[in-house]
């Protein structure tokens, strides 16, 4: 199974800061790399699916990018609204398995 | 517009069995693989099973393989998920979720969940 490391678990940023999260996986997934938002008490919300291309509706702060073997979701301009968990998730092969989760907290 | 929404989540003994569905509208259901995804209280996400949109071809996580059955009815455009020999580490919320995209592959819809508790 494909294993997904994201990184940090948990980071605490002030509204207006640029924030940048990461994920590792533990072999090639070539570009099926998407990121997930999940709010308390609600369903995850696809963001940004193939690294980089942002999901209809998705505010333009968000983006998603590849350096080397790993990817990274940025937040450009931290709004309140963003205080959330997000999720990295490979579909390159089943188990089409997640990272564990990166906690946002606004300051 | 695009809706599922999951039901049959319950209280059940360890050992028991459960089936869930999740009813889907608003899109071509047939042409669409659908997953299940879980998330145990206070964890992340965890996939559990996809079917491809003909039913012909189903994958599961392998903590649940041989006791999960993922199905569909196109006819009743309905998505199934036979439970059986729960523990109690299958206490979840479960979700179901659109596979789309193509050939990206990606989960563009979700339910709200139903609640599937695994205890005695």
């Amino acid at each position: 199974d494909i294993q997904m490391t994201q990184s940090p678990s948990s980071l605490s940023a002030s509204v207006g800061d640029r924030v940048t999260i990461t994920c590792r996986p533990s072999q090639t997934i070539s570009t099926y790399l998407n990121w997930y938002q999940q709010k308390p008490r609600q369903a995850p919300r696809l963001l940004v699916f193939s690294v980089s291309n942002l999901y209809s509706g998705v505010p333009s702060r968000f983006s998603g990018s590849e350096s080397g073997t790993d990817f990274s979701l940025t937040i450009s301009s931290l709004q309140p609204e963003d205080s959330a968990t997000y999720y990295c998730q490979q579909t390159y092969s089943p188990p089409y398995t997640f990272g564990q989760g990166t906690k946002l907290e606004i300051k | 517009q695009v809706q599922l929404v999951e039901s049959g989540g319950g209280v059940v003994q360890p050992g028991g069995s459960l089936r869930l569905s999740c009813a889907a509208s608003g899109f071509a259901f047939n042409t669409y693989g659908m997953v299940w995804v879980r998330q145990a209280p206070g964890k992340g996400l965890d996939w559990v099973a996809f079917t491809r949109y003909d039913g012909s071809t189903r994958t599961y996580a392998a903590s649940v393989k041989g006791r999960f059955t993922i199905s569909r009815d196109n006819s009743k455009n309905t998505l199934s998920l036979q439970m059986n020999s729960l523990r109690t580490e299958d206490t979840a919320v479960y979700y179901c979720a659109r596979w789309g995209g193509s050939p990206e592959f990606y989960l563009d819809y979700w339910g709200q969940g139903t609640l599937v508790t695994v205890s005695s």
